[in-house]
């Protein structure tokens, strides 16, 4: 069970927008740690998207976008496209430990 | 631009001890923490630990009783040890650049394979 949750898959059309909640807790999100993003394609390790709840890294595109509220987060890709079919996860802080979501896969229809 | 190579075996029989080294290229150890983070066949992410650039460490605590994070700056390795190995424990590692203030990861490995099996 992680301390993250979020939904095992979403998936949507070329073009669509969707969005990935992470659902956190008061020892987490809510105590103020930052919500930070990971794009992890097939075969190939993770990287960086968004960090610090809604912050870019260079090289990425501002079709990904990030929020938080409270004990929630969530990332936003706009005008999904076929390349961005890939597991994403959410990571905090929890407790002197880094904690992740247990990933939701995003398929493009 | 930094770059993280993780080495060591590929196979480690159970209840031996696994070793694996990451070596930092292309930038200063210092002010980061390291971090080791494995995903096993088909599944998430797990943190394993981490150690700052000056020593001082912290555990995953469901792997604290076998895990070593130890770093050495003048060669530019962190090391990983996980001792009483298990099928369970097969999985990629990878060494991961954790940035002080925000906690967030910026750079990883391209992770090593490491299965238990005798």
């Amino acid at each position: 069970q992680s301390v993250l949750t979020q939904p095992p898959s979403v998936s949507g059309a070329p073009g669509q927008r969707v969005t990935i909640p992470c659902t956190g807790s008061n020892s987490n999100l809510g105590a103020g740690y930052d919500a930070h993003w990971y794009q992890q394609l097939p075969g190939t390790a993770p990287k960086l998207l968004i960090y610090g709840n809604n912050n870019r890294p260079s090289g990425v595109p501002d079709r990904f976008s990030g929020s938080k509220s409270g004990t929630s987060a969530s990332l936003a890709i706009s005008g999904l496209q076929v390349e961005d079919e890939a597991d994403y996860y959410c990571q905090s802080f929890d407790s002197g430990r880094d904690v992740f979501g247990a990933g939701t896969k995003v398929t493009v229809l | 631009q930094v770059q993280l190579q993780e080495s060591g075996p590929g196979l480690v029989k159970p209840s031996e001890t696994l070793s694996l080294t990451c070596t930092v290229s292309g930038g200063s150890m210092n002010t980061y923490y390291w971090s080791w983070i494995r995903q096993p066949p088909g599944k998430g992410l797990e943190w394993i630990g981490h150690i700052y650039y000056s020593g001082s460490t912290n555990y995953n605590s469901s792997l604290k009783s076998r895990v070593t994070i130890s770093v050495d700056t003048s060669k530019n390795q962190v090391s990983l040890k996980l001792s009483s190995m298990t099928a369970a424990d097969t999985a990629v590692y990878y060494c991961v650049r954790r940035v002080s203030y925000s906690y967030h990861m910026d750079v990883w490995g391209q992770g090593t394979t490491v299965t238990v099996s005798s």
